[in-house]
């Protein structure tokens, strides 16, 4: 079985320009969690999607930042008018149920430049 | 507002000696503790968990210590090898789900062969 899959490993993006972040959980599981670590801190928690729908969003900024978890396809992170400050570390993970930390399997991650 | 702290940025140990992390949380709330371990260039993998109703949890080398009172826990790792070179974080959670996990800054851990 495949792992989280995330794309694209490194993304570099200017001020002001849009950046798309990908992820494809481990196949059969249907809960989605995003994560983004900034330099010198931990993994702080975005926004939970359980197939097309958010389920929790509370750790996501209120503006420019949008994720869906289509019926088809991967799940979306996505920062429009990217700025200086969300140059980060975003990790996806993905679970079979909600309560199941210990089969929560991360992806690589994607490392967002903003120049 | 850091509320799962590893105040040691990284760790050096010897081959076959004991390595300890260290991690103190400040949420009284929390009752589920977990181990993550990461190697560069991949995401985290789960190493080992504990919840608040005991004070130690074991699995081969590693051993997870929890001292509620002190609001603290530690990880074991005996004997250490080089394989065990990696980034370590800490996580906690007060609900179930992994929308309610609080995550150390991590440490790293060098074991030199």
């Amino acid at each position: 079985n495949a792992g989280v899959m995330q794309n694209p490993r490194h993304l570099v993006r200017r001020r002001g320009q849009e950046a798309r972040l990908r992820c494809s959980p481990v196949k059969g599981h249907s809960h989605v969690y995003w994560y983004r670590q900034l330099p010198e801190e931990g993994l702080k928690f975005m926004v939970y999607l359980q197939k097309e729908n958010i389920i929790d969003e509370s750790g996501m900024p209120k503006e420019r930042f949008s994720a869906e978890f289509p019926k088809e396809g991967p799940s979306i992170l996505r920062i429009q008018q990217v700025v200086r400050g969300d140059s980060a570390a975003y990790f996806c993970a993905s679970s079979p149920t909600r309560q199941a930390n210990e089969k929560l399997f991360f992806g690589s991650g994607t490392q967002l430049s903003v120049l | 507002d850091q509320q799962v702290k590893q105040n040691s940025p990284s760790l050096s140990v010897q081959e076959g000696r004991i390595s300890i992390l260290n991690c103190d949380y400040t949420n009284s709330m929390f009752d589920y503790f977990l181990w993550y371990k990461k190697y560069p260039a991949e995401g985290p993998t789960f190493l080992i968990s504990i919840s608040s109703i005991k004070d130690k949890n074991e699995d081969g080398r590693f051993t997870v210590f929890l001292n509620k009172s002190a609001k603290h826990l530690s990880l074991h790792i005996v004997p250490s090898q080089p394989g065990d070179s990696a980034v370590y974080f800490c996580a906690a959670s007060a609900l179930s789900g992994a929308n309610n996990l609080f995550f150390g800054t991590g440490t790293r851990l060098t074991v030199i062969p």
